[in-house]
């Protein structure tokens, strides 16, 4: 059965990095099935894409944060990684990483998280 | 702030219709493929639509979705207590650059 699983630090200081890794079990990420991606919800309040990836070559990112952001894989671990540089209080959310598939059918584009993990809240102060 | 637009809330008693719209563009709905995600309090989301109209294993077939231009709707038949979430809504938006685009979301309450 698949399960992700989100670890890193629960609390960051303010112009620090937030860094978080994705553990997968039950699957493998260099499967070429599957992108790997990073959903955000601030407390209280909705869902925001973070960004994605399927290789080391083929990432995509929410232009808002792509200059801050970085995504990257450990094929070696099975994991996938989110960086956040320069963090504000505005980056205080729970962060869930899913998995993701992407491509075409006969309804056209498609691009959706079919399996998330629990989530894991980050609080960015001093 | 999302380009998706959805009510911010929507209600009905044990056994009824309810129907959550989600309004896009010509960018987004219009072109790809609308994707619904369930969240129940305190969980992660679940998806529950993806293309438009088909439904994950395992998710109950009072939940439909539809599309039709910009615009795309969720449809829940026969209402649940255990429906009482959040709904959210989503879309690869091709004008900006490929962000994917989350709705608000939409409080469902079970009266």
């Amino acid at each position: 059965q698949l399960q992700l699983q989100e670890s890193g630090p629960g609390l960051v200081k303010p112009s620090e990095t937030l860094s978080l890794t994705c553990t997968v079990s039950g699957d493998s990420i260099t499967s070429p099935t599957y992108y790997w991606g990073w959903i955000r919800q601030p407390p209280g309040k909705g869902l925001e894409w973070i960004g994605s990836i399927y290789d080391s070559e083929t990432t995509y990112s929410n232009p808002s944060l792509k200059s801050r952001l970085t995504i990257s894989l450990d094929t070696s671990k099975n994991q996938f990684s989110l960086k956040l540089t320069s963090v504000t209080a505005a980056d205080t959310a729970v962060y869930y990483c899913a998995r993701l598939l992407s491509g075409y059918d006969g309804s056209g584009f498609f691009y959706y998280f079919n399996y998330w993990g629990q989530g894991a809240l980050v609080i960015v102060s001093s | 702030q999302s380009v998706l637009t959805q009510p911010p809330s929507a209600s009905g008693t044990p056994g009824q219709r309810v129907t959550i719209s989600c309004s896009g563009s010509s960018s987004d709905i219009a072109t790809n493929t609308v994707t619904w995600y369930q969240q129940l309090p305190g969980t992660a989301p679940k998806l529950l639509i993806f293309s438009n109209n088909q439904r994950p294993s395992g998710v109950p077939d009072r939940f439909s979705g539809s599309k039709s231009g910009t615009s795309a709707s969720l449809a829940i038949s026969g209402l649940q207590s255990e429906d009482e979430a959040d709904y959210y809504c989503a879309v690869w938006n091709d004008s900006l650059n490929g962000p994917y685009i989350f709705g608000p979301g939409t409080k469902v309450t079970v009266l």
